[in-house]
């Protein structure tokens, strides 16, 4: 069965800071990754995806994220982070074709300090 | 706006109540998801249509929980003499398949359920 695995909870950083969240999942198939980020008081929005092609792909609000398929990792990169990233982040991760249900990590809190 | 919509956003009841939420999709997206999110978890998967055909269902969903949709446009959920485990956030996402492709799921507000 798929998994997802977000190792960090809770992130705090202050402003201009960089940004890297981690993302492994468990799959020994074709995968298509994805992060969505649900600010507060929000619904859950699609932030980047990865489904073929070249493995840094580049989202909306100047976040990017690598696949790494040796590491079966996807993780979430911002080289400055503002006040306005404080948002909850979710990598998730659905098999190619077919019936493609999504299976999510835990979540990642980031609060950013101004 | 022309995203997904959920209606109720908030509801209360009371043990052994039955409770129905309604999703409306993106218009003409063909696909519909049903997600479950508990506090400090992510979603988790509970029932998937194409156009009117239900094809798929999570072992989360016990024979209490009952899924339609039945012209292929919205969705019903409706759950039967909830308990408090039922409480969480019911989340509704569409998507379109095109062939040879993935398709991206968009997800609707959520209906909060609290049962009392």
């Amino acid at each position: 069965a798929q998994s997802v695995s977000q190792h960090n909870h809770h992130v705090i950083l202050s402003e201009a800071a960089s940004l890297e969240l981690g993302c492994n999942y468990s799959y020994g198939g074709t995968v298509n990754l994805f992060w969505y980020v649900q600010y507060p008081g929000q619904h859950l929005q699609l932030l980047l995806k990865y489904f073929s092609g070249d493995p840094l792909v580049k989202g909306i609000k100047g976040f990017e994220a690598e696949f790494i398929k040796s590491k079966f990792s996807f993780n979430l990169r911002k080289p400055s982070v503002q006040w306005s990233d404080t948002a909850e982040y979710f990598c998730a991760v659905t098999s190619w074709g077919g019936f493609q249900k999504l299976v999510f990590g835990t979540g990642t809190r980031l609060l950013v300090s101004p | 706006d022309t995203g997904v919509s959920q209606d109720p956003r908030h509801k209360i009841t009371k043990r052994g109540q039955n409770v129905t939420f309604r999703c409306d999709p993106i218009s003409e997206h063909n696909r519909l998801y049903w997600y479950r999110q508990t506090l400090g978890q992510g979603p988790e998967f509970l029932t998937y249509f194409q156009n009117e055909a239900q094809l798929e269902k999570s072992r989360l969903l016990s024979d209490r929980f009952s899924a339609e949709r039945p012209k292929g446009s919205f969705s019903t959920l409706e759950i039967q003499r909830t308990e408090q485990g039922d409480s969480a956030m019911y989340l509704c996402a569409s998507s379109q398949k095109s062939s040879g492709e993935t398709d991206t799921q968009y997800f609707g507000p959520g209906t909060r359920l609290t049962v009392l």
